[in-house]
């Protein structure tokens, strides 16, 4: 089955060290990845995404991610943690044919330390 | 500009009560979709509507059901609610590759 695999549910980094949040996807045909954020008792937002060639994406607040197809994952990095960033991310994927359906990974809590 | 719109934002029910819960979009998208999101699991799909009068299941549509009422409106039903449907539950929908969610409805059932 096509899905999406968040490696560490919780990874916890000090301030101003890198933020890896890993995701992995299962699939023959590369998919449209997105990476969303949730902060307490929010909705998602859009962080970024990946629909073109394009393998480098950038997005809101410093994060960026890197389609790599030879590893099937798309992970999101940041430079410098915030505390700002302390939320839950989500990676998913939707096929590239007609079908809309939008499918999550089961989520990466990130903690920042001060 | 609101967006993506769910009532109510908490909801507790008794076993074998039934609600709707509402969503309403104002972007003028295509595609709707109901998740439910449980600790652990992320977000699960329930149905989806890729256009008004469509709609079809997703990975856990079973005790739901939902109606596409015109463009703008995608509702979920909940006829004989379970405990196992506590959970919070988000509506979004979607132009081309990207989706907007509300803001969430909190359903408990005891």
């Amino acid at each position: 089955a096509q899905s999406v695999t968040q490696l560490g549910s919780h990874v916890s980094v000090s301030e101003g060290a890198l933020v890896l949040l890993r995701c992995n996807y299962s699939s023959s045909v590369p998919p449209y990845l997105f990476w969303y954020v949730q902060y307490p008792n929010q909705g998602l937002q859009l962080l970024l995404k990946y629909t073109s060639a394009a393998t480098l994406v950038k997005g809101i607040n410093g994060f960026e991610a890197e389609f790599k197809k030879s590893e099937t994952s798309f992970h999101l990095t940041k430079p410098s943690a915030h505390m700002s960033d302390a939320a839950e991310y989500f990676c998913a994927r939707r096929r590239r044919d007609s079908s809309y359906k939008l499918i999550f990974g089961s989520g990466t809590r990130l903690l920042v330390r001060p | 500009n609101a967006g993506v719109t769910q009532t109510p934002k908490f909801q507790v029910l008794k076993t074998g009560q039934s609600m709707t819960l509402q969503c309403a979009q104002d972007m003028n998208h295509n595609s709707m979709y109901w998740y439910r999101q449980d600790p652990g699991m992320g977000l699960r799909l329930i149905y989806y509507s890729a256009s008004e009068g469509t709609t079809d299941k997703g990975e856990v549509p079973n005790g739901y059901n939902v109606s596409r009422l015109n463009k703008r409106e995608f509702s979920l039903r909940l006829e004989s609610a379970a405990p196992s449907q506590t959970s919070v539950y988000f509506c979004a929908s979607s132009r081309n590759t990207e989706a907007f969610f509300g803001q969430g409805t909190r359903l408990t059932v005891v």
